[in-house]
């Protein structure tokens, strides 16, 4: 089955500073490679996703990169706020499962 | 529109107690999971349910049973809790295989 790789674990950033996060994929039928935010006690919450035949896609200040050939992807989050302080989780699959990261918590200091 | 609905939120059990996990979504998805997430090893499939009438295993389906009442209704039996199956607990829809996943809010499980 697919497994997924996520770094770092934790993350601290000032605010205003940009927050990366990679994560790599181990079966290269993978297609769809979605990211979510939890929030302390909260359910995940698709943020951002990014399909196969695309290398890059953007919303606000949030971005996600994927490079198929090295089975790696990332989320970029720039002028980072308070409020994006979560656990963030990196997804891939190939079919009806989503197989996840083991998370990066991020905190942003004020 | 209340998306997909868990029950109960929090539950202590004894160690060999039985309980089911109840998980309902409005949503008309066809395929539905149940997740637990431990601390450091973010979320783990425990069993999916690709369509009705269909389910397989996930990653760590040992102790565990599920049941695809119908379209909308997917629960989760544990037949003889143990410390190990200490978590919290996430039940999830999706109408596309794997895409726009929808998450529960969680039942949060302590076996003692």
């Amino acid at each position: 089955g697919e497994n997924v790789e996520q770094h770092p674990s934790t993350l601290s950033v000032q605010e205003g500073d940009s927050a990366v996060i990679k994560c790599t994929y181990s079966d290269s039928a993978s297609n769809y490679f979605p990211w979510y935010k939890q929030e302390l006690g909260k359910r995940p919450q698709l943020i951002i996703d990014i399909r196969s035949n695309v290398g890059e896609k953007k919303d606000q200040r949030i971005a996600v990169t994927l490079n198929k050939t090295a089975k790696h992807f990332s989320l970029h989050i720039t002028e980072t706020q308070p409020e994006d302080s979560a656990v963030y989780f990196c997804a891939a699959t190939n079919d009806y499962k989503l197989s996840f990261g083991a998370g990066t918590t991020v905190t942003v200091r004020a | 529109n209340a998306g997909v609905t868990q029950t109960p939120k929090f539950q202590v059990l004894k160690t060999g107690q039985s309980m089911t996990l109840q998980c309902a979504q409005d949503m008309n998805h066809n395929s539905m999971y149940w997740y637990r997430q431990d601390p450091g090893m973010g979320l783990r499939l425990i069993y999916y349910s690709a369509s009705e009438g269909t389910t397989d295993k996930g990653e760590v389906p040992n102790g565990y049973n599920v049941s695809r009442l119908n379209k909308r209704e997917f629960s989760l039996r544990l037949e003889s809790a143990a410390p190990s199956q200490t978590s919290v607990y996430f039940c999830a829809s999706s109408q596309k295989g794997g895409t726009g996943y929808t998450f529960g809010s969680g039942t949060r499980l302590t076996v003692v």
